[in-house]
């Protein structure tokens, strides 16, 4: 069954600072890659995706993130981050063409920005 | 353009009542699905309604149901709720949820005492 592994629940990270956030798929072959956030009290907005082509991709609010198929590995990168961008983050992963199971989670990662 | 919209955003039950949830989805949005998010399990994808059919279904029991309408607004029910039923629950719009790019709801948080 596909699985997707978030190794870090928290990471605690200064504003200002660069971010990277791991995520690591476990799959029979390469599914479509998603980033969603979720700010507190709130649904999940999509951050980026990836399909196919140039495995890095640019989502909103500054966030990139690099598909690498060697490592099953979708990371979630922003350069600066902004106290705003505290939340909790969540890589997904779909069938490619579409799943009876729709939309597989990790377990999420709380970014925290200290000051 | 109006996003996600779900009713009611949170609501107290007891065990062995049952609850309906409402979602509205974007504009021209055929498809809905819905997932339940606790912090011991996650997210975990519920079903997905195309219009006005079923297209997909998770791991959940039978007490967990939902239909869609004709234009496209989908409910989802649980009966007999047990404790372990209390979560966010999360509809999601989409006009091909096969892609994955789903546009969230903020959720009806469901407590059940």
């Amino acid at each position: 069954a596909q699985s997707v592994t978030q190794p870090d629940i928290h990471i605690t990270v200064s504003e200002g600072a660069s971010l990277e956030l791991r995520c690591n798929y476990s799959y029979g072959a390469t599914p479509y890659l998603f980033w969603y956030v979720q700010s507190p009290g709130q649904g999940l907005q999509l951050l980026l995706k990836y399909f196919s082509g140039d495995t890095l991709v640019q989502g909103i609010k500054g966030f990139e993130a690099e598909f690498k198929r060697s490592q099953s590995s979708f990371n979630l990168r922003k350069p600066s981050v902004h106290w705003s961008d505290a939340a909790e983050y969540f890589c997904a992963v779909i069938l490619t063409g579409g799943g009876a199971d729709g939309l597989t989670f990790g377990k999420g990662t709380h970014l925290i920005i200290q000051p | 353009k109006a996003g996600v919209t779900q009713t009611p955003r949170y609501l107290i039950k007891t065990r062995g009542q049952q609850v309906t949830l409402s979602c509205s989805p974007i504009s021209g949005h055929r498809s809905v699905s819905w997932y339940q998010q606790t912090p011991g399990q996650g997210l975990q994808f519920l079903f997905e309604y195309f219009s006005e059919t079923q297209r997909n279904k998770g791991n959940f029991p039978g007490r967990f149901s939902g239909r869609q309408f004709s234009n496209s607004r989908s409910e989802m029910n649980v009966s007999t709720l047990e404790l372990g039923d209390s979560a966010l629950y999360l509809c999601a719009s989409s006009q091909d949820s096969n892609t994955g790019e789903l546009f969230f709801g903020e959720g009806s948080r469901l407590t059940v005492l």
